[in-house]
């Protein structure tokens, strides 16, 4: 069965630190692989996506994410944290079909 | 992000009462997909249509009854709810299903309707 999961709950970094959190998939095919940001009250928004080609996916808001299918992983990074940054972190892998299947998500905090 | 529109924002009822959550799209996509997110859990998928049908129904109970009336709109519509039920609704929108390519399961989501069942 298809299945993400995002090992951290909540991740605490020092403003200007680096981040990467981690997210692990299982998905019998090549897989669509998604990050996803939300912030308090709000909508999901994507930061990112892959689905071929360059293993390294470059996002919005100066994030990256890096594909590695030996791991079954989709890790997402940023060198230098902003406060702003502080929301809840979503992976997501289609499953066919267009849907999506969301990882538990991961809350990130950002100490000044 | 004004792709996706829903409203209200925010929305307190009571047990007995009936109402209805609106979801608007300007993406020109042809699924639509409601969410139901309450804390502490991962986002539970409630209904997909496509093309105005409705392909998918995750067991969700009948006090929650969605409409399609085209691929711009979507609504869920309340009637019963229990004190549970309280919680973020999501709503997104992608291209139809189906598809491959770049696109393939890349949904847009709108801010979310919250619900607060008294």
């Amino acid at each position: 069965a298809q299945s993400v999961t995002q090992p951290d709950i909540h991740i605490t970094v020092s403003e200007g630190a680096s981040l990467e959190l981690r997210c692990n998939y299982s998905y019998g095919a090549t897989p669509y692989l998604f990050w996803y940001v939300q912030s308090p009250g709000q909508g999901l928004q994507l930061l990112l996506k892959y689905f071929s080609g360059d293993t390294l996916v470059q996002g919005i808001k100066g994030f990256e994410a890096e594909f590695k299918r030996s791991q079954s992983s989709f890790n997402l990074r940023k060198p230098s944290v902003h406060w702003s940054d502080a929301a809840e972190y979503f992976c997501a892998v289609s499953g066919g079909y267009n849907k999506l299947i969301f990882g538990a998500g991961t809350r990130l905090a950002v100490h000044p | 992000e004004t792709g996706v529109t829903q409203t209200p924002r925010h929305l307190v009822m009571g047990m007995t009462n009936k109402k209805s959550l609106k979801c608007e799209q300007h993406l020109g996509h042809n699924a639509m997909y409601w969410y139901k997110q309450s804390a502490k859990k991962p986002l539970e998928l409630m209904f997909v249509y496509n093309f105005k049908e409705q392909t998918e129904n995750n067991s969700v109970p009948s006090r929650f009854s969605p409409e399609c009336p085209n691929s711009s709109h979507l609504f869920l519509h309340l009637h019963t709810l229990q004190p549970e039920d309280s919680a973020l609704y999501l709503c997104a929108s992608s291209q139809e299903q189906g598809i491959s390519g770049p696109h393939q399961g890349t949904q847009y989501f709108g801010p979310g309707t919250r619900l607060l069942v008294l």
